[in-house]
Protein backbone atom coordinates (compact mmCIF):
# COMPACT_ATOMS: atom_id res chain seq x y z
CA UNK A 1 0.00 0.00 0.00
CA UNK A 2 1.46 3.53 -0.95
CA UNK A 3 1.67 5.88 2.29
CA UNK A 4 3.69 8.59 3.10
CA UNK A 5 4.45 9.06 7.13
CA UNK A 6 5.66 11.52 8.23
CA UNK A 7 7.10 12.84 11.82
CA UNK A 8 7.12 14.11 13.90
CA UNK A 9 3.57 15.01 14.49
CA UNK A 10 4.07 18.06 15.88
CA UNK A 11 7.42 20.29 17.04
CA UNK A 12 7.41 23.55 19.07
CA UNK A 13 10.90 25.50 18.65
CA UNK A 14 12.52 28.39 19.76
CA UNK A 15 13.17 30.95 17.21
CA UNK A 16 16.75 30.48 15.75
CA UNK A 17 16.63 26.95 16.23
CA UNK A 18 16.92 24.77 13.79
CA UNK A 19 14.80 21.57 13.31
CA UNK A 20 14.58 18.83 11.18
CA UNK A 21 11.02 17.72 9.80
CA UNK A 22 11.24 13.57 8.53
CA UNK A 23 9.10 11.72 5.47
CA UNK A 24 9.28 7.77 5.08
CA UNK A 25 7.40 6.68 2.21
CA UNK A 26 6.37 3.50 0.64
CA UNK A 27 5.40 4.79 -2.86
CA UNK A 28 6.28 2.89 -5.57
CA UNK A 29 6.81 3.57 -8.58
CA UNK A 30 8.53 7.05 -7.46
CA UNK A 31 8.72 10.00 -9.92
CA UNK A 32 9.69 13.05 -7.34
CA UNK A 33 9.17 14.38 -3.84
CA UNK A 34 7.90 17.48 -2.64
CA UNK A 35 7.52 19.51 0.57
CA UNK A 36 5.16 21.90 0.98
CA UNK A 37 4.69 24.81 3.51
CA UNK A 38 0.69 25.31 4.37
CA UNK A 39 -0.03 28.09 6.78
CA UNK A 40 -3.10 27.86 8.85
CA UNK A 41 -6.04 28.74 6.77
CA UNK A 42 -4.42 28.49 3.60
CA UNK A 43 -3.37 26.27 0.80
CA UNK A 44 -0.30 24.56 0.57
CA UNK A 45 2.85 26.54 -0.95
CA UNK A 46 5.92 24.24 -2.31
CA UNK A 47 9.01 24.71 -1.07
CA UNK A 48 11.01 22.00 -2.67
CA UNK A 49 10.78 19.53 -5.23
CA UNK A 50 13.30 16.53 -6.09
CA UNK A 51 13.47 13.93 -8.64
CA UNK A 52 14.82 10.23 -8.09
CA UNK A 53 18.64 11.64 -8.84
CA UNK A 54 18.78 14.05 -6.73
CA UNK A 55 20.04 14.16 -2.66
CA UNK A 56 19.07 17.36 -1.47
CA UNK A 57 17.22 20.37 -2.53
CA UNK A 58 17.35 23.98 -1.24
CA UNK A 59 15.22 26.82 -1.09
CA UNK A 60 16.57 29.76 1.33
CA UNK A 61 16.20 28.34 4.77
CA UNK A 62 14.89 25.22 3.55
CA UNK A 63 16.51 22.06 3.05
CA UNK A 64 15.58 18.80 1.63
CA UNK A 65 17.09 16.02 1.33
CA UNK A 66 16.18 12.26 -0.39
CA UNK A 67 17.61 8.78 0.35
CA UNK A 68 15.72 7.14 -2.53
CA UNK A 69 16.91 4.05 -1.45
CA UNK A 70 15.64 3.99 2.22
CA UNK A 71 12.20 6.05 0.57
CA UNK A 72 13.24 8.81 3.39
CA UNK A 73 13.66 12.32 3.28
CA UNK A 74 13.70 15.30 5.75
CA UNK A 75 13.01 18.99 5.86
CA UNK A 76 15.67 20.99 7.60
CA UNK A 77 14.63 24.18 8.09
CA UNK A 78 17.96 26.48 9.53
CA UNK A 79 17.61 29.55 12.03
CA UNK A 80 13.68 29.52 12.34
CA UNK A 81 11.74 32.18 12.29
CA UNK A 82 8.01 32.82 13.60
CA UNK A 83 6.73 32.66 9.92
CA UNK A 84 7.60 29.48 9.78
CA UNK A 85 4.81 28.59 12.02
CA UNK A 86 3.21 25.83 10.06
CA UNK A 87 2.44 22.78 8.87
CA UNK A 88 4.75 21.08 6.79
CA UNK A 89 2.92 18.05 4.48
CA UNK A 90 5.98 16.06 2.55
CA UNK A 91 4.18 14.64 -0.89
CA UNK A 92 5.36 11.70 -2.95
CA UNK A 93 4.09 11.13 -6.76
CA UNK A 94 4.31 7.66 -8.42
CA UNK A 95 5.05 7.53 -12.28
CA UNK A 96 2.61 4.99 -12.68
CA UNK A 97 -0.33 7.71 -13.86
CA UNK A 98 -0.63 10.27 -16.27
CA UNK A 99 -2.22 12.09 -13.65
CA UNK A 100 0.77 11.68 -11.61
CA UNK A 101 -0.95 10.98 -8.58
CA UNK A 102 0.14 12.11 -5.37
CA UNK A 103 0.04 10.88 -1.70
CA UNK A 104 0.15 13.31 0.79
CA UNK A 105 1.53 12.84 4.85
CA UNK A 106 -0.72 14.48 7.11
CA UNK A 107 2.45 16.61 7.60
CA UNK A 108 4.16 18.32 10.96
CA UNK A 109 2.69 20.83 12.77
CA UNK A 110 5.81 23.22 13.50
CA UNK A 111 5.73 26.17 16.26
CA UNK A 112 8.13 28.63 16.50
CA UNK A 113 8.12 30.51 19.96
CA UNK A 114 10.13 33.36 20.55
CA UNK B 1 2.21 33.75 -5.47
CA UNK B 2 -0.32 31.67 -6.54
CA UNK B 3 -3.33 33.14 -9.33
CA UNK B 4 -5.57 30.68 -7.98
CA UNK B 5 -8.61 31.89 -6.23
CA UNK B 6 -11.54 30.30 -4.52
CA UNK B 7 -14.52 31.80 -3.06
CA UNK B 8 -15.88 31.89 -0.32
CA UNK B 9 -13.28 31.65 2.01
CA UNK B 10 -15.73 30.47 4.72
CA UNK B 11 -19.21 29.51 4.81
CA UNK B 12 -21.91 28.61 7.37
CA UNK B 13 -25.00 26.97 6.33
CA UNK B 14 -27.68 24.54 7.60
CA UNK B 15 -28.36 21.07 6.61
CA UNK B 16 -30.46 20.65 3.51
CA UNK B 17 -28.60 23.54 1.56
CA UNK B 18 -27.54 23.66 -1.83
CA UNK B 19 -23.54 25.35 -2.16
CA UNK B 20 -21.79 26.21 -4.54
CA UNK B 21 -17.79 26.40 -3.91
CA UNK B 22 -15.88 28.54 -6.52
CA UNK B 23 -12.17 28.10 -8.04
CA UNK B 24 -11.09 29.99 -10.63
CA UNK B 25 -7.13 30.19 -12.22
CA UNK B 26 -5.58 32.63 -14.21
CA UNK B 27 -2.61 30.28 -15.58
CA UNK B 28 -4.32 28.52 -18.19
CA UNK B 29 -3.61 25.52 -16.26
CA UNK B 30 -5.58 22.36 -17.88
CA UNK B 31 -5.52 20.18 -15.05
CA UNK B 32 -7.50 21.13 -11.78
CA UNK B 33 -8.40 19.23 -9.06
CA UNK B 34 -10.42 19.56 -5.47
CA UNK B 35 -9.26 18.20 -2.12
CA UNK B 36 -10.57 17.40 1.18
CA UNK B 37 -8.57 18.16 4.08
CA UNK B 38 -10.28 17.67 7.89
CA UNK B 39 -8.07 18.96 10.41
CA UNK B 40 -4.56 17.65 11.01
CA UNK B 41 -5.19 15.06 8.19
CA UNK B 42 -3.88 14.56 4.99
CA UNK B 43 -5.24 16.21 1.43
CA UNK B 44 -7.44 13.49 -0.13
CA UNK B 45 -8.58 13.64 -3.97
CA UNK B 46 -12.06 14.25 -4.54
CA UNK B 47 -12.48 15.73 -8.15
CA UNK B 48 -10.45 16.14 -11.08
CA UNK B 49 -10.17 17.49 -14.46
CA UNK B 50 -7.90 17.33 -17.68
CA UNK B 51 -9.00 20.14 -19.18
CA UNK B 52 -12.59 21.69 -20.50
CA UNK B 53 -15.58 19.26 -20.69
CA UNK B 54 -13.54 16.72 -18.61
CA UNK B 55 -14.41 15.50 -14.90
CA UNK B 56 -12.95 12.68 -12.78
CA UNK B 57 -13.93 11.71 -8.97
CA UNK B 58 -10.73 10.86 -7.30
CA UNK B 59 -9.52 8.78 -4.41
CA UNK B 60 -12.12 9.72 -1.78
CA UNK B 61 -15.73 9.39 -2.59
CA UNK B 62 -17.89 12.48 -2.17
CA UNK B 63 -21.12 13.37 -2.81
CA UNK B 64 -20.09 16.51 -4.25
CA UNK B 65 -19.97 16.96 -8.18
CA UNK B 66 -18.28 19.17 -10.32
CA UNK B 67 -17.87 21.30 -13.65
CA UNK B 68 -15.55 22.52 -16.18
CA UNK B 69 -16.96 24.49 -18.78
CA UNK B 70 -13.78 27.08 -19.02
CA UNK B 71 -10.43 26.08 -18.60
CA UNK B 72 -10.13 28.64 -15.65
CA UNK B 73 -13.26 28.13 -13.87
CA UNK B 74 -13.88 24.66 -11.78
CA UNK B 75 -16.43 24.99 -9.42
CA UNK B 76 -17.76 22.23 -6.75
CA UNK B 77 -21.56 21.80 -5.71
CA UNK B 78 -23.05 20.29 -2.47
CA UNK B 79 -26.85 19.85 -3.49
CA UNK B 80 -28.07 19.22 -0.23
CA UNK B 81 -25.41 20.42 1.98
CA UNK B 82 -24.96 17.86 5.46
CA UNK B 83 -23.08 18.32 8.94
CA UNK B 84 -20.56 15.30 7.82
CA UNK B 85 -19.99 17.65 4.74
CA UNK B 86 -18.39 20.13 7.41
CA UNK B 87 -14.31 20.08 6.09
CA UNK B 88 -11.78 22.59 4.29
CA UNK B 89 -11.99 22.27 0.77
CA UNK B 90 -8.52 23.45 -1.56
CA UNK B 91 -8.87 23.92 -5.02
CA UNK B 92 -5.55 23.19 -6.86
CA UNK B 93 -4.25 23.44 -10.87
CA UNK B 94 -1.03 22.74 -12.70
CA UNK B 95 0.44 22.50 -15.83
CA UNK B 96 0.20 19.83 -18.09
CA UNK B 97 3.89 19.57 -18.48
CA UNK B 98 4.73 20.23 -14.46
CA UNK B 99 3.55 18.27 -11.63
CA UNK B 100 3.86 21.10 -9.26
CA UNK B 101 0.22 21.48 -8.22
CA UNK B 102 -0.71 25.22 -7.31
CA UNK B 103 -3.19 25.71 -4.62
CA UNK B 104 -5.60 28.26 -3.80
CA UNK B 105 -6.11 29.59 0.10
CA UNK B 106 -9.31 26.75 0.54
CA UNK B 107 -13.13 27.06 1.26
CA UNK B 108 -13.55 26.31 4.82
CA UNK B 109 -17.24 25.14 5.12
CA UNK B 110 -19.24 24.45 8.01
CA UNK B 111 -22.58 22.82 7.79
CA UNK B 112 -24.98 22.75 10.81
Amino acid sequence: KNQVEQSPQSLIILEGKNCTLQCNYTVSPFSNLRWYKQDTGRGPVSLTIMTFSENTKSNGRYTATLDADTKQSSLHITASQLSDSASYICVVSDRGSTLGRLYFGRGTQLTVWP
Amino acid sequence: EADIYQTPRYLVIGTGKKITLECSQTMGHDKMYWYQQDPGMELHLIHYSYGVNSTEKGDLSSESTVSRIRTEHFPLTLESARPSHTSQYLCASSHPAAETQYFGPGTRLLVL
